[in-house]
C-alpha cells in the first residue's frame, strides 16, 4: 500500500499570502496518477489538480501543482477568503487502495 | 451538467448489509469514459477508498475491507452501487460515490456526489 503524507497537518495564513502544501509518497507515483482536491465543510470534494500538474476544468490559475516519484507539491499562489478548506492528495498508482493522503487544512490567520 | 446522487439507508444494524446506490445523470455508465467509484468518510476524518467499477463490469477494492465489499452496476437504470457486509460501527461514515476519468482527468475523481450519511447502530 502506498502511503501519503501530507504537511503540514495546518497551515495558518492570510489572505493573500502563498500556501505551500506537501505530499510525500511512500514509494514512487507516477505524476499521471497523483491528484489534488478540496474540500469545504458540509460539501463533497473537488479536483483541483489531476496528472500532479494539471489544472481541471474551471480552477483558477491560482493553484498549481508540481513535482514526481515521492514528493509533490499543491502552491496555492494568493490566497483568497474562499480557499481557506482542506485540501487532499491522492494516488491511483499500482494496485488498490488507491489511497489519499490525511489532509491540510489552510485556516485564517 | 453531469450529477451523481447516492441513495439508501442512512440506519443499519451492527452485522447486517448495507447497501447503497448512486444514480447518474447527465453522463451514461455504458459510454466506457470513466470508471464509477465509492469513497467514504468517517466524521472529522479523511477519505477511504472503497472501490470501483467499470463498464465492463470488472471491479477492484480496497483490502481492508476484507472480501466485505462489493460494487455492481446496473446499465439500464444508469446506476452503481454498493454492498458491505458484517457492518460494524467502523463502517459509519459518509459515504460518497464519484465518477474517475479515463482519457478526461485521467486517473482523478471528476464528479462528486453530495454524500450520503451511513450510521452503525442498534
Amino acid at each position: 500500500e502506498i502511503v501519503l503524507t501530507q504537511s503540514p497537518g495546518t497551515l495558518s495564513l492570510s489572505p493573500g499570502e502563498r500556501a505551500t502544501l506537501s505530499c510525500r509518497a511512500s514509494q514512487s507515483v507516477s505524476t499521471s496518477y497523483l491528484a489534488w482536491y478540496q474540500q469545504k465543510p458540509g460539501q463533497a470534494p473537488r479536483l483541483l489538480i489531476y496528472a500532479a500538474s494539471s489544472r481541471a476544468t474551471g480552477i483558477p490559475d491560482r493553484f498549481s501543482g508540481s513535482g514526481s516519484e515521492t514528493d509533490f507539491t499543491l502552491t496555492i499562489s494568493r490566497l483568497e477568503p474562499e480557499d481557506f478548506a482542506v485540501y487532499y492528495c491522492q494516488q491511483f498508482g499500482g494496485s488498490p487502495p488507491y489511497t489519499f493522503g490525511q489532509g491540510t487544512q489552510v485556516e485564517i490567520k | 451538467q453531469v450529477q451523481l446522487q447516492e441513495s439508501g439507508p442512512g440506519l443499519v444494524k451492527p452485522s447486517q448489509t448495507l447497501s447503497l446506490t448512486c444514480t447518474v445523470s447527465g453522463d451514461s455508465i455504458s459510454s466506457g469514459a470513466h470508471y464509477w467509484t465509492w469513497i467514504r468518510q468517517p466524521a472529522g476524518r479523511g477519505l477511504e477508498y472503497i472501490g470501483r467499477i467499470y463498464t465492463s463490469g470488472s471491479t477492484d477494492y480496497n483490502p481492508s475491507l476484507k472480501g466485505r465489499v462489493a460494487i455492481s452496476v446496473d446499465m439500464s437504470k444508469n446506476q452503481f452501487s454498493l454492498t458491505l457486509n458484517s457492518v460494524t460501527a467502523a463502517d459509519t461514515a459518509l459515504y460518497f460515490c464519484a465518477r474517475v476519468g479515463i482519457v478526461e482527468t485521467p486517473q482523478a475523481i471528476d464528479i462528486w456526489g453530495q454524500g450520503t450519511r451511513v450510521t452503525v447502530s442498534s
